[in-house]
């Protein structure tokens, strides 16, 4: 089964830049459709982006459009989130996780990592 | 923009039976829509539980138990997660999920295990 691990989580100050990166062993993840969702303190889960599997076509939640970016390097099996203007609110825990398609559509996700935390504090 | 109301929280006692509940906003119809289960354990991501759209048309997450499953409300527009002979491990946040346009997901569930 596919692993995922996430990385490039830390602490940055309102309005920086982070990109994080979801990496996947045991599988091939160019035939699926990828996503990140987010888990801020004390509150849901949230979901931020999705990436076909081809890379062609990206989605966002209207709380970051506009400001992040969705990638993946199939070649390497790596999703990224580049994250741009960053704000308190963007404050959470960012997972990746598997879609059961190439397309982004009436999937689960499943799996997921284990998670990155992204801190925006001053 | 449709919305998915879940109770904060719910509690039941080991051995015992759980029906936690996801509404949709009255927008929206609960049979136009696949409802996904997931589980947040404490400390680990999320995990898949299971899907449900009609007793033909449903599947399970891979490892999870049959103790887990869903159905739908129709009077309620809800749908329905069920969890039957509660263990202590079952003690963890529950969300649904659907997809209107993009991923939409409900507030989340924390259940306690008494």
């Amino acid at each position: 089964e596919v692993q995922l691990l996430e990385s490039g989580g830390g602490l940055v100050q309102p309005g920086g830049s982070l990109r994080l990166s979801c990496a996947a062993s045991r599988y091939m993840i160019n035939n699926y459709a990828m996503t990140w969702v987010r888990r801020a303190p004390g509150k849901g889960l949230e979901w931020v982006s999705s990436i076909s599997g081809s890379g062609d076509n990206t989605y966002y939640a209207d709380s970051v459009w506009g400001r992040w970016t969705i990638s993946r390097d199939n070649s390497r099996n790596i999703v990224f989130l580049q994250m741009n203007s960053l704000g308190l609110e963007d404050t959470a825990v960012y997972y990746c996780a598997k879609g059961e398609t190439a397309t982004f559509g009436v999937t689960s996700f499943d799996p997921w990592g284990q998670g990155t935390l992204v801190t925006v504090s001053s | 923009q449709p919305v998915l109301t879940q109770p904060p929280s719910s509690s039941a006692s080991v051995g015992d039976s759980a029906r936690l509940t996801c509404a949709l906003s009255s927008d929206i119809n609960v049979f136009n829509y696949k409802i996904f289960w997931y589980q947040q354990r404490p400390g680990s991501p999320p995990r898949y539980l299971l899907y449900y759209n009609s007793d033909s048309d449903k599947g399970q997450g891979s490892g999870v138990p049959s103790r887990f499953s869903g159905s739908k409300d129709a009077s309620a527009n809800a749908g329905i997660l069920l969890i039957s002979g509660l263990q202590s491990e079952d003690e963890a946040d529950y969300y649904c999920m659907i997809w209107p346009s993009n991923v939409l997901f409900g507030g989340g569930t924390k259940l306690t295990v008494l």
